[in-house]
C-alpha cells in the first residue's frame, strides 16, 4: 500500500525540549516538504527537499531543522528555539517525473502530527 | 508577486444544491492550479488539477473546476452537494518563480453542507 506516513499522530513536548517528527514515503518521490498549519493561516512551508542530501528553507524555517539522508525519509526536528511550536504539522511528497512534465507538481500528504507544547 | 486568494472564509450550502468554492490567482507564466480537501485532523487530499488543455477539469468525488484565464480564476464546483462534502478546501498554484516545484497556497475555505 503506497503512501506517506507520519508518526506519531499526537506529540506532547515540554518547553525547552527538542522533538523529532517522522515522515516516510514509499512513492519513490524525489521531493518532500514540511508544512505547519495553524487555524486561519493555511499552510506555511517550513522546509523542502528536492533530492537526497539537499534541502532548502521555506517561509518559516527558524527554530526547525531537517535532514534528507534517504529518499524515503524526511524527519523534522522542532528545536527549543521555536517560540510557538504548538501546531499541526504536515508532510508531503511529489514525484520527479521525466522531461519536466508538470504533473510531478502534485503533492501528496501524510495524515499529520499534532504537536502540543505543555 | 505570485499569490492565491480564496475570498470566502466559509461557504454554506444546502444538501442537494450546487456548490462553488472560489479561487483566484496571480502567477507569472502558465498557471498550474490545484484543489485539495482536508477533513478534520487529517492530511490534505488531492482533488484535481489544471495543467493545460480543457478548461473544465474533473476530479475526485464528483468535483470539477473551471479554469478561466481572463478572470484568473479556478473555481471549484459540484452539481449536487452532500453533507459529507463538509470540509476545508484549499486552492494552490505552482510557484513559477524558480525551479523548485513549490506550491503557493490559499488560506482555505470552510464548506458546510446543511442537511
Amino acid at each position: 500500500d503506497g503512501g506517506i506516513t507520519q508518526s506519531p499522530k499526537y506529540l506532547f513536548r515540554k518547553e525547552g525540549q527538542n522533538v523529532t517528527l517522522s515522515c516516510e514515503q514509499n512513492l519513490n518521490h524525489d521531493a518532500m516538504y514540511w508544512y505547519r498549519q495553524d487555524p486561519g493561516q493555511g499552510l506555511r512551508l517550513i522546509y523542502y527537499s528536492q533530492i537526497v542530501n539537499d534541502f532548502q528553507k521555506g517561509d518559516i524555517a527558524e527554530g526547525y531543522s531537517v535532514s534528507r539522508e534517504k529518499k524515503e525519509s524526511f524527519p523534522l526536528t522542532v528545536t527549543s528555539a521555536q517560540k510557538n511550536p504548538t501546531a499541526f504539522y504536515l508532510c508531503a511528497s511529489s514525484g520527479s517525473g521525466t522531461g519536466g512534465h508538470p504533473s510531478t507538481d502534485t503533492q501528496y500528504f501524510g495524515p499529520g502530527t499534532r504537536l502540543t507544547v505543555l | 508577486a505570485q499569490s492565491v486568494a480564496q475570498p470566502e472564509d466559509q461557504v454554506n450550502v444546502a444538501e442537494g444544491n450546487p456548490l462553488t468554492v472560489k479561487c483566484t490567482y496571480s502567477v507569472s507564466g502558465n498557471p498550474y492550479l490545484f484543489w485539495y480537501v482536508q477533513y478534520p485532523n487529517r492530511g490534505l487530499q488531492f482533488l484535481l488539477k489544471y495543467i493545460t488543455g480543457d478548461n473544465l477539469v474533473k476530479g475526485s468525488y464528483g468535483f470539477e473546476a473551471e479554469f478561466n484565464k481572463s478572470q484568473t480564476s479556478f473555481h471549484l464546483k459540484k452539481p449536487s452537494a452532500l453533507v459529507s462534502d463538509s470540509a476545508l478546501y484549499f486552492c494552490a498554484v505552482r510557484d513559477n518563480a524558480g525551479n523548485n516545484r513549490k506550491l503557493i497556497w490559499g488560506l482555505g475555505t470552510s464548506l458546510a453542507v446543511n442537511p
